[in-house]
């Protein structure tokens, strides 16, 4: 079956502006994660959803980052105002979520790279 | 704060040979991840590690977990070029349904 996919594959974009990042998990999946992976930082956790809601914002850098997630299945990371710190590929993630800890695997997409100028 | 900690970061190791990569993290988990990155590629799960004295094997890779220690260990057995790619493991917090905290990969390199 078709796994999790992610639009768009690059992104530039000048400083400043801002930026929508799609995920689309693996169909059945309530489970869902954004990821960054940068040279400096390595990867890091950003947000979780269940289902339509956020329990766990504790990874967003910072508040010009939010994220949503409609219908418990597509979800979209914006930064908002870019800076050059941002470059990163952006990761998404989904597992089943039938667990109370979610200890599934989680499968991850093919990533956005981002590039702000 | 969860801390993740793998050794060696940059292994470079002949055909035929074996070897093993570690994964300490720094508090009680109960779940355990070993992915595989491909260059310009995304994470491919290999094993996931959820009690202790747990073992997977998959092919020439082995991976086992000893939550006492907080350790577990990739193993991998007369190395061919075809295994050469970035090793992260990750952890989850425990009893946590959050995101899971990697480590910082290591980048292994199989020469002919």
């Amino acid at each position: 079956g078709a796994g999790v996919s992610q639009s768009p594959s690059n992104k530039v974009t000048e400083k400043g502006k801002d930026v929508e990042l799609r995920c689309d998990p693996i169909s059945g999946h309530t489970a869902l994660y954004w990821y960054r992976q940068s040279l400096g930082q390595g990867l890091e956790f950003l947000i979780y959803f269940q289902g339509n809601s956020a329990p766990d914002k504790s990874g967003l850098p910072s508040d010009r980052f939010s994220a949503e997630r409609t219908g418990g299945s597509v979800s979209t990371l914006t930064i908002q105002r870019t800076q050059q710190e941002d470059s990163a590929v952006y990761l998404c993630a989904s597992s089943l979520g039938l667990s109370a800890t979610n200890k599934e695997t989680q499968y991850f997409g093919p990533g956005t790279r981002l590039l702000v100028l | 704060e969860l801390k993740v900690e793998q050794n060696p970061l940059f292994l470079s190791m002949q055909e035929g040979k074996n070897y093993t990569i570690y994964c300490n993290y720094s508090t009680t988990s109960d779940r355990l991840y070993w992915y595989r990155q491909d260059p310009g590629k995304s994470l491919e799960s290999l094993f996931v590690l959820l009690s202790n004295g747990a073992v997977k094997q998959e092919g020439r890779l082995m991976a086992s977990l000893d939550t006492k220690a907080r350790l577990s260990t990739l193993h991998i057995t007369a190395a061919v070029h075809d295994l050469s790619a970035t090793y992260f493991c990750a952890v989850g917090w425990l009893g946590g349904a959050d995101g899971l905290t990697f480590g910082k990969g290591t980048h292994l390199i199989i020469q002919p």
